[in-house]
């Protein structure tokens, strides 16, 4: 069974501070598959990245950032210069690819204050 | 664009009800899914179905049902609704391509079901 844990239940910061999500994942699998979502207050999630187990590269898109740590199992989402729109709730998830179903961690509310 | 809708982004039924949850997809994706949603919980699994007439139980499958008579449509059935049953319900689709790592899932835009 999978496993995803994101310990930061609410983190608030400041616009402009940079900010980074912890994501913690479990898998006996040895090809796997690691996803964030964001789910903003209309409640659609919207995915935003998807990294395979095989990749370690880290992973730039504009103010977003990932780092995908096998050693540690960690894969941590940053956002750099912070902006009020980018507060949501955001889910770590990795995907069972028996079931091709995803296991989601409890998911990191981010307020960004003006 | 993929699109995942839901019949109702609000729902408030009593308990015993028979409830329905309808989500389609217009992107011909073979894969479909239902999840609930609750604080602290993150999202979890309550059935899926890779194509018509073919359903999987998730992990919490117990007091639903689902249908899948369309390819494009996935249907989630209480059976007789509880308080516990009180959620956040979100459907997602995704293509089968025998590659997991080209089935990315999108989601629609979720049903708050209040069980009075």
């Amino acid at each position: 069974a999978q496993k995803v844990t994101q310990a930061q239940t609410e983190i608030s910061v400041v616009e402009k501070e940079d900010v980074t999500l912890d994501c913690v994942y479990e898998t006996r699998d040895t090809t796997y598959y690691l996803f964030w979502y964001k789910q903003p207050p209309s409640g659609e999630l919207v995915f935003l990245i998807r990294r395979n187990s095989f990749d370690e590269q880290n992973e730039i898109s504009g103010r977003y950032s990932w780092n995908f740590q096998k050693s540690t199992s960690s894969f941590n989402f940053t956002i750099t210069a912070s902006q009020v729109v980018d507060s949501a709730v955001y889910f770590c998830a990795s995907m069972d690819t028996g079931r091709r179903a995803l296991t989601f961690g409890s998911g990191t509310r981010l307020q960004v204050q003006p | 664009d993929v699109k995942v809708t839901q019949s109702s982004r609000y729902l408030v039924k009593r308990t015993g009800e028979k409830v329905f949850l309808e989500c389609v997809q217009d992107m011909d994706h073979e894969n479909m899914f239902w999840y609930r949603q609750d604080p602290g919980l993150g999202l979890r699994l309550i059935y899926f179905s890779y194509d018509v007439k073919m359903k999987e139980k998730g992990d919490i499958p117990e007091g639903y049902s689902v249908s899948r008579e369309k390819k494009e449509r996935f249907s989630l059935i209480l059976e007789s609704a509880s308080t516990n049953q009180t959620s956040m319900y979100l459907c997602a689709s995704s293509p089968h391509t025998g590659l997991a790592n080209q089935e990315t899932q999108y989601f629609g835009p979720g049903t708050r079901l209040l069980v009075l």
